[in-house]
This record gives C-alpha cells, sequence and structure tokens, in this order.
C-alpha cells in the first residue's frame, strides 16, 4: 500500500526567508503523480504545486519549487521568499493512475513577521 | 466561475442518524471525489465519482455511501452515525477523472456526532 510521510509536524520560518517541508512516499508503482495542497485557516485545500512521476524536471510556481528525487522516494517543497500569507497546512499528497488520493499528515507552517 | 460549493457548513448528529452532505462541482467537472478528514488519521479518500459512477473507493465501511447525479452534483451519505464520523468532509471536483486531473476542493462540511 502506498504511504506518504511528512516528518515535520510544524515549522517557523522568517518572512522574506527560503524554507523547505520533507516528504517521503513508499509505493511499488512507476507512474503516478505527486502534490502539495496548502490548507489555511479557511480550510479550504488549495493546490500549490504537482509533479509527474515520468517527469526528471522539478516542478516550479513562482515562489514555490519541488525537489523530487525519484529513486530516493523524496518530494520536498521549496518555498522563496516567504510570505505571511503563505501560513498553512501543507499536505503532500500521492496520486496512482486509479486515481486514489494518499496524503501526508500535514507540516502546519508558520511564517513569523 | 464559482467554486466548488459544499452544503451544509456545519452538521451536528447524534449517534444512530443518517446524514446527506451535498457536493456541487465547478462548472463543466465532471468527477468529484469525497475526504474525510479528523484530527487523528489525516486525510483520507472516500470515494470518486465520475459520470454517475463510482470510480474509486477507500477503505471505509458500507456505511459510507454516495451517488453522482447527471448534472454532476454529489451527495455522500453515512448511516448509523459513530462518534468517530465526527470529521471534516472535503469535496473536489475536475474536469475529467485521472491522476493528472488537478482537484479543486470546497470548503468542507464539519460533521460533529454528539
Amino acid at each position: 500500500a502506498q504511504t506518504v510521510t511528512q516528518s515535520q509536524p510544524e515549522m517557523s520560518v522568517q518572512e522574506a526567508e527560503t524554507v523547505t517541508l520533507s516528504c517521503t512516499y513508499d509505493t511499488s508503482e512507476s507512474d503516478y503523480y505527486l502534490f502539495w495542497y496548502k490548507q489555511p485557516p479557511s480550510r479550504q485545500m488549495i493546490l500549490v504545486i504537482r509533479q509527474e512521476a515520468y517527469k526528471q524536471q522539478n516542478a516550479t510556481e513562482n515562489r514555490f519549487s519541488v525537489n523530487f528525487q525519484k529513486a530516493a522516494k523524496s518530494f520536498s517543497l521549496k518555498i522563496s521568499d516567504s510570505q505571511l500569507g503563505d501560513a498553512a497546512m501543507y499536505f503532500c499528497a500521492y496520486v496512482n493512475n486509479f486515481n486514489k488520493f494518499y496524503f501526508g499528515s500535514g507540516t502546519k507552517l508558520n511564517v513569523k513577521p | 466561475k464559482a467554486g466548488v460549493t459544499q452544503t451544509p457548513r456545519y452538521l451536528i448528529k447524534t449517534r444512530g442518524q443518517q446524514v446527506t452532505l451535498s457536493c456541487s462541482p465547478i462548472s463543466g467537472h465532471r468527477s468529484v471525489s469525497w475526504y474525510q478528514q479528523t484530527p487523528g488519521q489525516g486525510l483520507q479518500f472516500l470515494f470518486e465519482y465520475f459520470s454517475e459512477t463510482q470510480r474509486n473507493k477507500g477503505n471505509f465501511p458500507g456505511r459510507f455511501s454516495g451517488r453522482q447525479f447527471s448534472n454532476s452534483r454529489s451527495e455522500m451519505n453515512v448511516s448509523t452515525l459513530e462518534l468517530g464520523d465526527s470529521a471534516l468532509y472535503l469535496c473536489a471536483s475536475s474536469l475529467e477523472s485521472g491522476a493528472n486531473q488537478p482537484q479543486h476542493f470546497g470548503d468542507g462540511t464539519r460533521l460533529s456526532i454528539l
């Protein structure tokens, strides 16, 4: 069974600094997708970034980028120039070809002014 | 374009009752997925509906069921409620069914069981 592990329950970063959130997953499948979602206190889940497993190039979306290491089954999220609005719970998600989602337990990110 | 709409926002029930939650996807989206979020278990996939058919199902008992209508709106039903069913239930829609489809989430329904 697929499992997704986020080993950092909570992290803090100073505004304008860079922070990296960790995510590892376990799978025997070769084709899958990985996502990072954020959930602010308003509780609506928002897609941050996604990565196709067959692509070696790391995905980037403005200040958000990933470090995808397929062999190591690692998918970390880097947030550059952190802003107060980035404070939220961040969830790493694995999706297989049957479209079943598996989420990590989440990392709470605090941004200090 | 309106986002994913879930109703009601909050719901209080007692053990043994049943409940129906509703989800209206973004216009044009045909896939609807349901998730349960609890502090202890985190986010868990319940099921996905596409074109009125259940495509996928997570590891939940048969008390949890759903359906999708021809306009893609979906309902989730939980029968014989238990205290452990207290959770935030999230619905997400996507254009099509598939792992490459970004999911757009609603604000969720907070279900409390007394």
